[in-house]
């Protein structure tokens, strides 16, 4: 099992581009999530979803958008890139169940906003 | 809502030293608590977690963690740290109010740095 991938790892962009963050999981996960990681303020939620075909807001979810077309993958895009949007980008999953069953992480993508 | 408090963003110990990372959360309602670590240009790992029963808990490399729900703690210990050991450290809590999604809200992390 590969676990949760992302891709790309690293980017960087000019303020107004647009971009798409793949998240894949194999682990047949329901819950997906993602987050962005910055200095000093932990991580923070993006957007989750609950299955294929749902997403949610989460605590800051503006200039973000999300699609769950299909159960194994989440994407995070970014419309028109802006500095304020320069960070560390974490996807993770976990499957249905109580809150013992932990959230998996997968390895990040550094994006840079010029 | 929750909130989690880490009170230490940097702990610099020696190697073979004690080590304590402080986290203090803020709740209405019941929480489950969480211990991450993230080793450098990784991904988030679990290392241990608190979800009912002994407030003890302990991970399988040394680390442990104590529930305290009057003093809202649940601090990070190992008695005796390894170079390998470095790494940062996020405290996380959820709660029955999350709904079946179970969203986690982290700490600021605490980077824990051994020395040799």
């Amino acid at each position: 099992n590969a676990g949760v991938t992302q891709t790309p790892k690293f980017r960087v962009l000019k303020t107004g581009q647009s971009m798409t963050l793949l998240c894949a999981q194999d682990m047949n996960h329901e819950y997906m999530y993602w987050y962005r990681q910055d200095p000093g303020m932990g991580l923070r939620l993006i957007h989750y979803s609950v299955g294929e075909g749902t997403t949610a807001k989460g605590e800051v979810p503006d200039g973000y958008n999300v699609s769950r077309l299909k159960k194994q993958n989440f994407l995070l895009g970014l419309e028109s890139a802006a500095p304020s949007q320069t960070s560390v980008y974490f996807c993770a999953s976990r499957k249905t169940g109580g809150a013992n069953n932990e959230q998996f992480f997968g390895p990040g993508t550094r994006l840079t906003v010029l | 809502a929750q909130s989690v408090t880490q009170l230490d963003s940097q702990v610099p110990v020696f190697e073979e030293a004690p080590v304590e990372l402080r986290c203090n959360y803020s709740s209405s309602v019941s929480v489950y608590l969480f211990w991450y670590v993230q080793y450098p240009n990784q991904g988030l790992q679990l290392l241990l977690k608190y979800l009912s029963g002994s407030t003890l808990v302990k991970s399988i490399n040394g680390f442990e963690a104590e529930f305290n729900k009057s003093q809202t703690s649940f601090h990070l210990r190992k008695p005796s740290v390894h170079i390998s050991d470095t790494a940062e450290y996020f405290c996380a809590v959820t709660t029955i109010s999350s709904g079946s999604a179970r969203q986690l809200t982290f700490g600021s992390g605490t980077q824990l740095t051994v020395l040799p």
